[in-house]
């Protein structure tokens, strides 16, 4: 069973476009966040989520929010994507409390034309 | 958070120790020290962690000197396989504000034949 899932895998749409990526894990963890990797491979949180509490990385665009329907999910809404939003999206997820790892799902290339 | 600086690339030999030292000056007391390890084209994975002195684990071990301002991962005999960028983090986890994992440039490894 994959821990952390995230679809699609490869996702391409047109500037000004509305899209969602999926993720879920299956670990009961309480921590999901969402990070972007750019293409000099530099990680960038953008959210981290935990028990309905949500922390915003401030530079992320408002177009960006995250949707949490339930403890084991939280997807990602992009509205009017831009060129800039190219990259690979990654999910994860946590328990809370220390000396915790973070699983991380397979990432989700993103592409806008 | 603490910020890290890492090398941004090594290279060593197939059954060579690597040691790959990170530098975190202004770490804070409750700060826990984190390395992952991303291949690419997949999410990064969780290697080790450590508070002070030295932790083992059947894949590597982490340094770290009493005054915490550094940390280095030791991976023994490394092979081809573990040609990867590796991470250093710095940063205290928990289930109150704060609970973002923010990932540095991270160390490009390549282990050559």
């Amino acid at each position: 069973d994959t821990a952390v899932s995230q679809t699609p895998k490869y996702l391409v749409t047109q500037m000004g476009n509305d899209k969602s990526i999926k993720c879920e894990q299956n670990l009961g963890h309480d921590t999901m966040y969402w990070y972007k990797q750019d293409s000099k491979k530099f990680l960038k949180i953008m959210f981290s989520y935990n028990n309905k509490e949500l922390i915003i990385n401030e530079t992320v665009p408002n177009r960006f929010s995250p949707k949490s329907p339930d403890k084991a999910h939280l997807n990602l809404h992009i509205n009017s994507l831009e060129l800039g939003d190219s990259a690979v999206y990654f999910c994860a997820s946590s328990r809370a409390g220390r000396n915790t790892e973070a699983f991380f799902g397979q990432g989700t290339r993103l592409t806008v034309v | 958070l603490a910020k890290t600086t890492q090398p941004i690339s090594m290279d060593s030999y197939e059954g060579q120790e690597v040691n790959i030292t990170c530098s975190h000056n202004n770490i804070a007391t409750n700060d826990y020290i984190t390395w992952y390890q991303q291949f690419p084209s997949q999410g990064p994975r969780f290697i080790i962690q450590g508070y002070k002195t030295k932790v083992t684990n059947e894949v590597a071990s982490l340094f770290i000197p009493a005054d915490r301002k550094s940390s280095t991962l030791s991976l023994p005999r490394v092979s081809l396989s573990d040609t990867a960028v590796y991470y250093c983090l710095v940063g205290a986890q928990g289930n109150n504000a704060g609970n973002m994992l923010t990932f540095g440039g991270g160390t490009r490894l390549m282990v050559k034949p």
